[in-house]
């Protein structure tokens, strides 16, 4: 069975700097996707990126960027510029390609703190 | 706006009472699941579904129940309410595979349950 592991419960990050949050998946797959969500105090469970293991190319959405390393299979997530409305639970998870049965697997999350 | 309609957004049960909790998308997605999400414990599956008149359990299904009628529709159901279904519980849909589609899931907005 597949497995996300954050090795990290909770992280802070004074405002404007650089944060790096930790993922390790364990999967004997070769084809799957990873993603990476948001939850703030609001409990909504918002996407921030994904990225899909056969491409080599790293991820960006605007401030939020990953470290995919697939042989590793590591898949951190770099928030620069941090904002205080980054503040949240950040959640990584993991989803097989196939179809059918393939439900998204998550960790247990790392609550990010910034500080003003 | 499309998206996973889930209610109802807080409820209060006693012990040995039962409940439905309703989630609805008008995405068209084949896939569909319940979480609960506890303290420390990451989003744990409760059941899914990967077509109308397709269920299954997840890694907790005890205590709850499923049905999909439709492709639309996908509610929980508990059967007698204990203190241990204590919990947020958020209902989420996606496409049943990738495709270089946006694999990920959409999320309703979560019910807060208590049992007292």
């Amino acid at each position: 069975a597949q497995t996300v592991t954050q090795s990290q419960p909770e992280m802070s990050v004074q405002e404007a700097e650089t944060v790096t949050l930790s993922c390790t998946y364990d999967t004997s797959e070769s084809d799957y996707y990873l993603f990476w969500y948001k939850q703030p105090p609001s409990r909504q469970m918002i996407l921030v990126i994904r990225q899909e293991a056969y491409k080599q190319q790293n991820a960006t959405e605007n401030r939020f960027s990953v470290n995919f390393q697939k042989a590793a299979k590591s898949f951190s997530l770099k928030i620069s510029d941090s904002q205080l409305g980054d503040a949240a639970m950040y959640f990584c998870a993991y989803r097989a390609s196939y179809s059918g049965n393939t439900p998204l697997v998550f960790g247990k999350g790392t609550r990010l703190s910034v500080i003003a | 706006n499309a998206g996973v309609t889930q209610t109802p957004k807080f409820q209060v049960l006693k012990t040995g009472q039962s409940m439905t909790l309703q989630c609805a998308q008008d995405m068209n997605h084949e896939y569909m699941s319940w979480y609960r999400q506890d303290p420390g414990m990451g989003l744990r599956l409760i059941h899914y579904s990967v077509g109308a008149g397709i269920t299954d359990q997840g890694e907790v299904p005890n205590g709850y129940n499923v049905s999909r009628s439709t492709t639309e529709d996908f509610p929980l159901r508990l059967l007698s309410a204990a203190p241990s279904q204590t919990s947020v519980y958020f209902c989420a849909s996606s496409y049943s595979y990738g495709g270089g589609r946006n694999y990920g899931y959409t999320f309703g907005s979560g019910t807060r349950l208590t049992v007292v």
